[in-house]
């Protein structure tokens, strides 16, 4: 099974600052998933990273806001923009675990905080 | 349109005994997996289960088994002698055929497990 990590695992911003949230797996894998869980919800997928094209966002969410990044198999970055307090939420990354329907590997999170 | 119905969005359960998480889904879909994931207070999503549309057992995994109804769209979870370590929210989700491994979430079952 894949080994996610998640740089940083919780931090407390200001308004109007950004936040760059970091995910590595310790394998090569082609799709990866960032997911917002807001307080007390499920989550809410906001984009699948695809290495070495732009990531396909779901409705609601914009590149302007979250822009991702997916230099290689093992990397991806979501930075949340000119961050509000409805942004306070758990930021996850999943990775698929290869072919067919196999588990989704989810990252610790970062629990953001915004002041 | 596809979707996963969890019923009870909490349960107190005394420890050791056994206990059921309902989950329903909606689907035309023939082919399709279902996930289990349990989500303690530190925010980590943890794979516990999986069952594909086309299994016709099913799925064990230690403790934890699921109670797989295909005619009636229900993926059950069910936790034997259960401990104070499974108090969490328990999330059941669906990936389609032709999601791309995306996941369909349930609102999610906070469980409790009483001393």
């Amino acid at each position: 099974s894949a080994v996610i990590s998640q740089k940083p695992s919780r931090d407390i911003c200001q308004r109007g600052t950004s936040l760059t949230i970091q995910c590595q797996v310790d394998s090569q894998v082609t799709m990866m998933f960032w997911y917002r869980q807001q307080p007390g919800q499920s989550l809410t997928l906001i984009a699948t990273a695809n290495q070495g094209s732009e990531a396909t966002y779901e409705s609601g969410f914009v590149i302007d806001k979250f822009p991702i990044s997916r230099p290689n198999l093992t990397f991806s970055t979501l930075t949340v923009s000119n961050m509000s307090p409805e942004d306070s939420s758990i930021y996850l990354c999943s990775t698929s675990g290869g072919g067919g329907y196999n588990e989704q590997f989810f990252g610790p999170g970062t629990r953001l905080t915004v002041l | 349109a596809q979707k996963i119905t969890q019923t009870q969005p909490g349960m107190f359960v005394q420890e050791k005994e056994a206990v059921t998480l309902d989950c329903t889904y909606d689907t035309s879909d023939q082919s399709y997996g279902l996930f289990w994931y349990k989500q303690p207070s530190s925010g980590e999503m943890i794979f516990l289960i999986y069952q594909g549309s086309y299994d016709e057992q099913n799925a064990t995994e230690g403790r934890y088994s699921l109670n797989f109804q295909k005619a009636r769209k229900s993926a059950n979870l069910v936790i034997s002698a259960s401990q104070l370590g499974d108090s969490a929210m328990y999330f059941c989700a669906m990936t389609p055929w032709d999601s791309n491994y995306q996941l369909i979430w349930g609102a999610g079952t906070k469980l409790i497990i009483k001393p």
